[in-house]
């Protein structure tokens, strides 16, 4: 089982291209999230999806889009890249059960995004 | 809404026990808490969660007071492949739907 697959690993991007990450899962979790981190530092929620067909948008959606045409797939969109978009982006998914969400997300391995 | 406050390194030996405190002051009733371990390049990883009281497994114990607002992770015997990042997160079971993480604890063991 893969889990969590995102492409590309890596990506040098020229500012004002458009960009998008992918992010597939196998383990049928309804919950998918794209967070980024910049060097050094801690995660932050970009955008989210409760489960297909909804997505929301968490502590830094600015400059990105979301679609969640299905259960697997959660791409990330950058529509016009900038250089302070440099970061590694992280897609995760979990299970939310009736109590809601559990805590236990299964992150990819993320990709390392370079805008000049 | 809760935020989680932990410290920013640690260091420790080989054999060791290390414990790492993360502080949720505003945490509500119906929140757990969760920690993560991230490598270098690597996506974080989960470790343990709970909501009161001790809960222990294979890696670590998870130590959560009375009043819910710290909460300490306990790692058994470190290892050099401990050196690691450690992330305390809130998760706040409410409709919002939110994921309340710390800043992490780089946590280095030296031989």
């Amino acid at each position: 089982i893969a889990g969590i697959t995102q492409a590309p690993t890596s990506q040098i991007l020229a500012a004002g291209r458009r960009m998008t990450l992918r992010c597939t899962q196998d383990m049928r979790h309804n919950a998918m999230y794209w967070y980024r981190q910049d060097l050094g530092l801690g995660l932050r929620l970009i955008h989210y999806s409760n489960t297909a067909g909804t997505t929301g948008k968490g502590e830094v959606p600015d400059g990105y889009s979301v679609s969640r045409a299905n259960t697997d797939d959660f791409p990330l969109t950058l529509a016009s890249a900038v250089p302070s978009q440099t970061s590694v982006y992280f897609c995760a998914s979990s299970w939310t059960g009736n109590r809601g969400l559990t805590g236990e997300l299964f992150f990819g391995e993320g990709s390392r995004l370079t805008v000049l | 809404l809760a935020k989680t406050t932990q410290p920013i390194s640690m260091d420790s030996y080989e054999g060791q026990e290390v414990n790492i405190t993360c502080s949720h002051n505003n945490i509500a009733t119906n929140d757990y808490i969760t920690w993560y371990q991230q490598f270098p390049s690597q996506g974080p990883r989960f470790i343990i969660q709970g909501y009161k009281t001790k809960v222990t497994n294979e890696v670590a114990s998870l130590f959560i007071p009375a009043d819910r607002k710290s909460s300490t992770l306990s790692l058994p015997r470190v290892s050099l492949s401990d050196t690691a990042v450690y992330y305390c997160l809130v998760v706040v079971m409410d409709s919002n739907y939110q994921l309340i993480w710390g800043a992490g604890t780089k946590l280095i063991i030296k031989p």
